[in-house]
């Protein structure tokens, strides 16, 4: 089964500091990583999805997947205060159910 | 305009009282539909999946049911509600497999 834990918990930067959140992952088969953030009591923004090893950017995210390592992580470039959110790690499992397995989330302070 | 649309936005309900959460996909045609669950402090985890008319598939069993009576239309129930039933509801729609689901706003459900 597919286990998907994020580091770190929670974290503080200040605006304009790159923000770097790591998410780890058990099965080196899967190929298909999102990262999501929820504003408190809000549903789910998609982010950037990546599919192969290297990196893949979104505006101001960029997700580095290293399959061999088993991490994925998200770079954030020059983060807002409107940037503050959980943000979520999803690895999707194999198979047709499009089912998502996702991690307890980081969450982000960005401070003025 | 949005496209996925859930109803009701928050719920406070007894323990062993009925429950029914609805969700609309607007301008998607025969999209898969998804409900997660995201209890206090937990991860989300997918309940139901559904890639067409009339079919659901049970992912996780938690005395819940889902329907889908119309293409664009995804149904949440259950007859008695329990204590752990509470929690944050998200449902969410992609065109295959491969695309990243997107989700609605979420209700949250209170079980007193």
């Amino acid at each position: 089964q597919q286990k998907v834990q994020q580091s770190p918990e929670s974290l503080t930067v200040s605006e304009g500091a790159m923000a770097s959140l790591n998410c780890t992952f058990s099965d080196r088969s899967s190929d298909n990583f999102r990262w999501y953030r929820q504003h408190s009591g809000k549903g789910l923004e998609v982010l950037v999805s990546i599919f192969s090893d290297g990196e893949k950017e979104e505006g101001s995210f960029t997700a580095h997947l290293n399959r061999a390592s088993l991490h994925v992580f998200l770079h954030i470039r020059e983060p807002q205060p409107s940037d503050s959110a959980l943000y979520l790690c999803a690895v999707r499992i194999t198979g047709n159910t499009g089912k998502l397995i996702f991690g307890l989330g980081t969450t982000l302070q960005v401070q003025p | 305009a949005q496209t996925i649309h859930q109803w009701p936005v928050a719920e406070i309900k007894a323990v062993g009282s009925p429950l029914s959460l609805g969700c609309t996909i607007k301008g998607k045609s025969s999209p898969n539909l998804y409900w997660y669950w995201q209890a206090t402090g937990g991860t989300l985890q997918q309940l139901f999946y559904s890639i067409t008319v009339g079919q659901v598939e049970s992912v996780v069993q938690l005395n819940l049911s889902a329907s889908r009576p119309k293409d664009d239309q995804f149904i949440l129930s259950t007859e008695k509600l329990l204590l752990s039933h509470s929690g944050f509801y998200l449902c969410a729609w992609s065109l295959g497999t491969n695309q990243a689901p997107l989700f609605g706003e979420g209700t949250r459900l209170s079980v007193l």
